[in-house]
């Protein structure tokens, strides 16, 4: 069976901190891996990651893909509260003829000021 | 097994015109999504929802609107369509309430859409 593992399940850090969230995943056919903030009820996208070892950046956001080790990491420096968040970690895969997207349980960040 | 329809797999059409995408799922599930694709941005979130008549705006709503009449069908509206528009657009459902947390999400094939 498909599935995709975040850890921590949880994060309480101060304004200012560095955070490195963790995702692995075991899937047949993989296609991607995807980050996503949830803030409200559907998530919203942050990066895609197809090849391992080339970093994905954006602002203080950063991510990257190990096919190797079957895991992906979320960097964010210089943390903000706005960055707290639940941060998803989603895998596409295709099953039979069609794609589908695997979503691990999140990692729950909360930034205190 | 699982299957989510849309209706078609390729669409020209030009400026101005207006533009409807239509999604069909018969897994019974609560949420329905739509997302463009495009090269190097992965899926970006245009409106989804979660009930019949309900729905929300995603990351990238301007330009678009949807509608949810009955469960199994959720529709993307272009107005009025731009080139810019010009992407892949794909339906997606799950299954569990969202305010339960992320659910594994089902794709339809997709409809390639081309603006002139």
């Amino acid at each position: 069976e498909d599935k995709v593992v975040q850890s921590p399940l949880s994060l309480v850090v101060h304004e200012g901190d560095t955070v490195t969230l963790n995702c692995s995943y075991e899937v047949t056919n993989f296609r991607s891996l995807l980050w996503y903030k949830q803030e409200k009820k559907a998530p919203t996208f942050l990066f895609m990651l197809t090849s391992s070892g080339i970093e994905k950046k954006s602002g203080r956001l950063s991510s990257i893909l190990d096919k190797k080790e079957l895991s992906s990491i979320l960097n964010i420096t210089a943390t903000q509260t706005g960055d707290s968040a639940i941060y998803l970690c989603a895998v596409e895969a295709r099953e039979g003829g069609s794609e589908k997207l695997v979503f691990g349980k999140g990692t729950k960040l909360t930034v205190n000021p | 097994d699982v299957k989510v329809t849309q209706s078609s797999r390729y669409l020209v059409k030009r400026t101005g015109e207006k533009v409807f995408l239509e999604c069909v799922q018969d897994m019974d599930h609560e949420n329905m999504f739509w997302y463009r694709q495009d090269p190097g941005l992965g899926l970006r979130l245009i409106y989804f929802s979660y009930d019949v008549k309900m729905k929300e705006k995603g990351d990238i709503p301007e330009g678009y609107s949807v509608s949810r009449e009955k469960k199994e069908r959720f529709s993307l509206i272009l107005e009025s369509a731009s080139t810019n528009q010009t992407s892949m657009y794909l339906c997606a459902s799950s299954l569990a309430p969202l305010e339960l947390g992320p659910d594994t999400q089902y794709f339809g094939p997709g409809t390639r859409l081309t603006v002139l």
